[in-house]
C-alpha cells in the first residue's frame, strides 16, 4: 500500500502569505496525485488534480507541481477564505490513500 | 443542481448493520464510476470502496473487505453502501463522491455530497 505524507500537519499565516504544503509518496505515484480543501463541517472540495492542472473555477491562486515522490501546494498569497484542512491524495493504486491532512490557521 | 444526497446514518451497536443510501442528481449517474469515503471525528480523510459505472468491478480498503459491500442502481441513480459486523472504529461521516477520470487516466474526486453520520457505540 501506498503512504502519503504530508508536511507540516498544521501552519500559521497571515492574509497575504505565500503558503507551501508538500506531501510526499512511498513510492513514485507518477502524477496521480489530488489535492483537495476542506473547511470544517464542510465536504472536501478538489483543488488540483494530476499533480498540477487547476479544477475549473478554482481561484489560480492555487497551483501544484511535482512528480514521482514528492509533491508541492501552493497558496501564492493566502486570503480569508483559504483558513481550512489540505490534504493530497494519491489515485496511483488500490488502496487509494490519503494524506494525513495540513491545517492552515489564521495568525 | 448536479448534487449527491447521502441518507441511511444514525446510531447502531457494535456487530450491527447499517446500509447507506446516496441519490445523485443533475447529471448522468450511469456514466461515472462512484466512491465511498469517510472520515473519523477529528481525523483525515480515507477511501472506502470504489463501483464502475455498471457495477462490474468494485474495490474496498483492507479494513471493511467481508463486511462492507459497495453496489448501485443506475435506474434509481442511486449508491449503496451495505455495512455489516460493525465496529466502533467505523464510526466517522461518511461521503459520497463521484470519480472523474481526466484525460482517462487520472482519476480524482470531482462531486461530494454532504455526508450522513455513522455512530458504532453500545
Amino acid at each position: 500500500d501506498i503512504q502519503m505524507t504530508q508536511s507540516p500537519s498544521s501552519l500559521s499565516a497571515s492574509v497575504g502569505d505565500r503558503v507551501t504544503i508538500t506531501c510526499r509518496a512511498s513510492q513514485s505515484i507518477s502524477s496521480y496525485l489530488n489535492w483537495y480543501q476542506q473547511k470544517p463541517g464542510k465536504a472536501p472540495k478538489v483543488l488540483i488534480f494530476a499533480a498540477s492542472s487547476l479544477q475549473s473555477g478554482v481561484p489560480s491562486r492555487f497551483s501544484g507541481s511535482g512528480s514521482g515522490t514528492d509533491f508541492t501546494l501552493t497558496i501564492s498569497s493566502l486570503q480569508p477564505e483559504d483558513f481550512a484542512a489540505y490534504y493530497c491524495q494519491q489515485s496511483y493504486s488500490i488502496p487509494w490513500s490519503f494524506g494525513q491532512g495540513t491545517k492552515v490557521e489564521i495568525k | 443542481e448536479v448534487q449527491l444526497v447521502e441518507s441511511g446514518g444514525g446510531l447502531v451497536q457494535p456487530g450491527g448493520s447499517l446500509r447507506l443510501s446516496c441519490a445523485a442528481s443533475g447529471f448522468t449517474f450511469s456514466s461515472y464510476w462512484m466512491s465511498w469515503v469517510r472520515q473519523a471525528p477529528g481525523k483525515g480523510l480515507e477511501w472506502v470502496a470504489n463501483i464502475k459505472q455498471d457495477g462490474s468491478e468494485k474495490y474496498y480498503v483492507d479494513s471493511v473487505k467481508g463486511r462492507f459491500t459497495i453496489s448501485r442502481d443506475n435506474a434509481k441513480n442511486s449508491l449503496y453502501l451495505q455495512m455489516n459486523s460493525l465496529r466502533a472504529e467505523d464510526t466517522a461521516v461518511y461521503y459520497c463522491a463521484r470519480i472523474r477520470d481526466a484525460y482517462n487516466i487520472y482519476w480524482y474526486f470531482d462531486l461530494w455530497g454532504r455526508g450522513t453520520l455513522v455512530t458504532v457505540s453500545s
